[in-house]
């Protein structure tokens, strides 16, 4: 079968640092994206990974390793409007166009 | 600027009515997908189509048909079949060229039942 983990909730403090996992097991791997969505919105592309290693975008980092099925997303300094739900996705193989979705991680930034 | 514009942004539903949501892009994508998200879920794969006159059904297809007539449109029918579609549905649609390229969201459309 196809799974993405994600934790359910996760709360950090206002110019602190939080790291967001994902874990997948996916036939076939084409790309692991991370996604923003702001409630009642369309979520926003943040980053993705294709090799292993660290991408930083800005205050956004994001991390793959193939072997382990995992990735992160890294946020730094915190900021109010960073409260969201972080989407995990992955892409399934390069033939077929297929995007598999984790449920979010629920993102609380408390002043 | 291009983009992805969905129709409406709220719709409601009769019993027994089947209602059509559209889906238009102008960024010359191949690709083309449609999401249900409900509250505090993720998205599920309802449709997805990688070239015009071809599409395949994702995790959730029942209770709901597609079109690809034209590369810039993809509509999505909720039946009467589909018993519960109160839901957030989004379309999103990526490129096939270029390299690894991430999908490209509508602002979606909230559906309700009257």
């Amino acid at each position: 079968g196809q799974n993405i983990d994600q934790p359910t909730e996760m709360t950090a403090t206002e110019g602190a640092i939080v790291q967001i996992n994902c874990t997948y097991q996916t036939s076939g791997f084409n790309g692991l994206f991370w996604y923003q969505q702001h409630a009642g919105e369309a979520p926003t592309f943040l980053s993705y990974n294709v090799l292993d290693g660290l991408e930083e975008k800005g205050r956004f980092s994001s991390f793959l390793s193939r072997s382990k099925g995992y990735s992160y997303l890294l946020l730094k300094e915190l900021q109010m409007k960073d409260s969201a739900s972080y989407l995990c996705a992955v892409r399934s193989s390069s033939g077929t166009y297929k995007y598999i979705f984790g449920t979010g991680t629920r993102l609380k930034v408390l002043a | 600027d291009g983009g992805i514009t969905q129709s409406p942004k709220y719709l409601f539903r009769k019993e027994g009515q089947n209602v059509t949501l559209s889906c238009e892009q102008n960024l010359n994508h191949d690709a083309m997908y449609w999401y249900r998200q409900d509250p505090g879920q993720g998205l599920r794969l309802i449709y997805y189509s990688q070239i015009v006159n071809d599409f395949q059904k994702g995790d959730i297809a029942e209770g709901y048909s597609v079109s690809r007539e034209k590369k810039e449109s993809f509509p999505l029918t909720v039946t009467s079949a589909q018993k519960n579609p109160t839901a957030f549905y989004l379309c999103a649609s990526s490129t096939r060229t270029g390299g690894i390229q991430p999908q490209h969201f509508g602002d979606g459309t909230r559906l309700s039942i009257l």
